[in-house]
């Protein structure tokens, strides 16, 4: 049973246009979400990140978003830029005092030029 | 953050043999790594915990004694797949976590033939 869902497998969008990337996840003990870059044969990098405590967190281009309620994030990038095409995890982490992290299975976002 | 180096990137190994595949954290001292394994288009999926000077938690469904996991030093953790079969073919990353959050290595490609 997956705990951290992305149902879209793949993602294009247009040089310049917002990209949002989905994110929902079912259990409730998660209180901090992240979001990463990974290009083919690398490992994952860290993008950005929101407690639950937030609704919102931005830096530069990127935002995420949360939404408790419906436990569903999302990642805006806003110009979409040829160089973000990549695939983006989202993963989700309980904290308190566990480090384990729990991924989707990926976005593949395509920006077209 | 850390640096994270994983070594080798790639391994083409025969069925029955074994594989070792190293995690180095470069400047920061880890306590703990973790070792993740991702199958294509599926989500990176946590093997098991790597702790210094003790035993690795191993995920359930992880079999200790196929993934062989040794963390003699701060910096160096190793995960040996042994007696590798066809089916053990995907790419292994590990990852340190650190006060900036986590930081992974660059992966391995292992392919079992």
């Amino acid at each position: 049973d997956q705990q951290v869902k992305q149902n879209s497998p793949s993602l294009s969008v247009q040089e310049g246009r917002i990209s949002i990337l989905n994110c929902d996840y079912t259990n409730s003990m998660f209180d901090y979400f992240l979001w990463y870059k990974k290009y083919p044969a690398e490992g994952p990098t860290f993008l950005i990140s929101i407690s639950s405590i937030k609704d919102k967190n931005e830096d530069g281009r990127f935002t995420v978003f949360l939404n408790k309620s419906a436990k569903h994030l999302s990642l805006h990038i806003v110009p979409s830029q040829p160089g973000d095409s990549a695939v983006y995890f989202c993963a989700a982490t309980p904290g308190a005092g566990s480090y384990q992290l729990t991924f989707g299975k990926g976005t593949k976002l395509s920006v077209i030029p | 953050g850390a640096v994270v180096s994983q070594h080798p990137s790639r391994v083409i190994c025969k069925s029955g043999t074994s594989v070792k595949i190293e995690c180095r954290s470069l400047d920061f001292q880890a306590t703990t790594m973790f070792w993740y394994r991702q199958f294509p288009k599926q989500s990176l999926m946590l093997m098991a915990t790597s702790n210094e000077g003790s035993k690795a938690t191993y995920e359930q469904g992880v079999e200790k004694d196929k993934f062989l996991i040794n963390h003699a030093s701060l910096t160096l953790s190793t995960l040996t797949v042994t007696s590798a079969h066809p089916e053990d073919s995907s790419f292994y990353i590990c990852s340190v976590l650190t006060g900036y959050g986590y930081t992974f290595g660059s992966g391995t490609r292992l392919t079992v033939v």
